[in-house]
This record gives C-alpha cells, structure tokens and sequence, in this order.
C-alpha cells in the first residue's frame, strides 16, 4: 500500500528566503508526482507534475525534483512571498495497471511567509 | 477555460439527514473524481468514474455514499444517513484521459459539510 509523508507539517519563515518542503513515498513504481497548493478553504491547484521519467520540473519561483528510486520529492520556492502562505500536498500516481491508478496524498505542508 | 464547478461551497445538517452534492467536470474531461478530506488529512479516494461508468470506489462507504455520473458529465454524491465522522470537504477532479502517464487531475473549490 502507497504510503506519502511530507515533512515538516508546518513550517514559518521570513519574506525573502527560499526553502524546500520535502515528499517521500513508500512504493517507487510511480507514474508520476504531482504538488498542489491549497488555500485555506479552497479546492486544490496543481503547481508541478513531474512524470516518472524526469528528474525536474520548473514553473516560475518553484522547482521540483523527483527520485524515484529512492522515494523522494522536494518542491524549492524561491524568494518566498507572503502570497505562497497556504498548504502544500504532494500526491503519487500509483498502481498495477489496468484501470487500477490512485492518486495517493500526503497530508500537507503549512507554509507561512511572514512579511 | 472554466474550472471544476461544485455546489454547494457549504453545507450544514444534522446527524441521521441526508446530503447530496453536484459536480460539473471541465469540459471534454473523460475522469471524474470525488474525494473526501477530514481536517488536517490530505484528500482521499472515494470514487472514480470514465464516463458514466464506475472504475474504482473501493474507499466509498457504500452502506450510506452513492454516486452517480448520468449522461458523462455532471455527477452527484448522496450521504443518506449523515454521520458525525462525515464532516469533512468533498471534493471533485477531473482529468481527460484515465491513461496514468498523463493523467493531471483539476480540482473544484469543494464542498465542506458540517455534521451536528
């Protein structure tokens, strides 16, 4: 059973500095990755989806990487500004084929940007 | 391109009433799904539909959730009776191919039921 643990659960820091939030999955064989932000009462966006066969991918301030082999993610945000306050979830596509594919979540990150 | 489109945004109702929700998928968009996430959780898996047909619910409660995708595109989700513990946001995806490789999931804005 897939398994994704993002660390840390909450994580507060200063307007300007870049960080990285960290993803890690139990089963590797993975069809893809993808982060998503989610504002307080809202639904979720898709910032980034890295297929399993790529090692990056990079949308404006943000960047994530991939290892599949060793079950880890990092979403870096650079220059962090107070509008990136929100939750982070980073959620795996995985399963043995057919029509049998989860999307399977971790529980989140809450970022705080304070200005 | 419009989004997701659900109602109701919020829901309040007592334990043992019922609750249905609606779901307008992006258009064109083959896949939609229904999750359930409890405070503090990430969102989980409660249904899958292709088309109108049913490819996963095995996370639906199914003694009280039904769901329903008529004609391919709208879909509803039924609570009949509402626990406690069903306090939570639905929400619903979607996405234009069930092929994994480049399956992209799109989010609506929610529905968030409180259970009394």
């Amino acid at each position: 059973k897939q398994e994704v643990t993002q660390i840390p659960a909450a994580l507060s820091v200063p307007e300007g500095e870049n960080l990285v939030l960290n993803c890690s999955f139990t089963d590797s064989a993975i069809y893809n990755l993808q982060w998503f932000r989610q504002d307080p009462g809202k639904g979720l966006t898709s910032l980034l989806l890295i297929q399993s066969s790529q090692r990056e991918q990079t949308s404006g301030r943000l960047n994530a990487s991939l290892d599949k082999s060793s079950g880890r993610s990092t979403l870096y945000i650079a220059a962090s500004q107070p509008g990136d306050s929100a939750t982070y979830l980073c959620a795996v596509r995985s399963g043995s084929g057919g029509s049998n594919y989860k999307l399977t979540f971790g529980k989140g990150t809450l970022l705080t940007v304070n200005p | 391109e419009a989004g997701v489109a659900q109602s109701p945004r919020y829901k309040i109702i007592e334990k043992r009433q019922s609750v249905a929700f609606w779901c307008n998928p992006i258009s064109g968009h083959a896949t939609l799904y229904w999750y359930q996430q409890i405070l503090g959780q990430g969102p989980k898996l409660l249904i899958q539909f292709q088309n109108n047909g049913v490819v996963d619910d095995s996370q639906l409660p199914k003694d009280r959730f039904s769901a329903e995708r008529l004609k391919g595109v709208d879909s509803t989700l039924k609570i009949q009776p509402a626990k406690l513990e069903d306090s939570a946001v639905y929400l619903c995806a979607s996405s234009s191919s069930l092929r994994a490789s480049y399956n992209e999931q799109f989010f609506g804005p929610g529905t968030r039921l409180t259970v009394l």
